[in-house]
């Protein structure tokens, strides 16, 4: 089985600054890893995912995320947020079988001030 | 490429009514997943489908909750009589392997 902690509920930040939201995984299997955002009121969007070669992935928005096997860590970062990238991010992960399931965090409330 | 239509888009019903939704997924993808989204948490898988089939309903509460899958296309997810608690986002996933993991807009459902 697999499981995912996101180590933060709520991130607080001014706008320009750096982010990084964390997210650790736990699985027997290989995962594949995902983050994905939610605006309110709308549905999930994919930022990024790690299926395999490069440890460091860019996705969409300008973030990128990191995958760590021997922390099994896979963080999300941005070097300078906006007002609009407030949002929930969620982190995901499926085993490497072709109909695994997506099995997400809690999320984290990126508030960006100005 | 059309994405995953869900309906309706909000329902709200009095506790122990019954409730229905429907999920209309890509073409030609086989395997379609219902999730709920209880406000402020992450998406909790309730059941997986392949094709026809089910693959994983270990977390549906079986006892209100029931999905079908009718000839490998649409599906319905009902609940039979509805709690306070089952408020939440109801979201209709399907994967493939080319194409990854889509996500519908979700039926957000209140129980009153």
């Amino acid at each position: 089985a697999q499981s995912v902690t996101q180590l933060d509920s709520q991130v607080p930040v001014f706008e320009e600054a750096p982010v990084e939201l964390r997210c650790n995984y736990s699985s027997s299997v290989s995962v594949y890893l995902f983050w994905y955002v939610q605006y309110p009121n709308q549905g999930l969007q994919l930022l990024l995912k790690y299926l395999s070669g490069s440890t460091l992935v860019k996705g969409i928005n300008g973030f990128e995320a990191e995958f760590n096997k021997s922390q099994t860590s896979f963080h999300l970062r941005k070097p300078s947020v906006h007002i609009s990238d407030t949002a929930e991010y969620f982190c995901a992960v499926s085993p490497t079988s072709n109909t695994g399931k997506l099995i997400f965090g809690q999320g984290t409330t990126l508030q960006v001030k100005p | 490429e059309a994405g995953v239509a869900q309906s309706p888009r909000y329902k709200i019903i009095e506790k122990r009514q019954s409730v229905a939704f429907w999920c209309n997924p890509i073409s030609g993808h086989a395997t379609l997943y219902w999730y709920q989204q209880i406000l402020g948490q992450g998406p909790k898988l309730l059941i997986q489908f392949q094709n026809n089939g089910v693959v994983d309903d270990s977390q549906l509460p079986k006892d209100r909750f029931s999905a079908e899958r009718l000839k490998g296309v649409d599906s319905t997810l009902k609940i039979q009589p509805a709690k306070l608690e089952d408020s939440a986002v109801y979201l209709c996933a399907t994967y493939w392997p080319l194409y990854g993991y889509t996500f519908g807009s979700g039926t957000r459902l209140t129980v009153v």
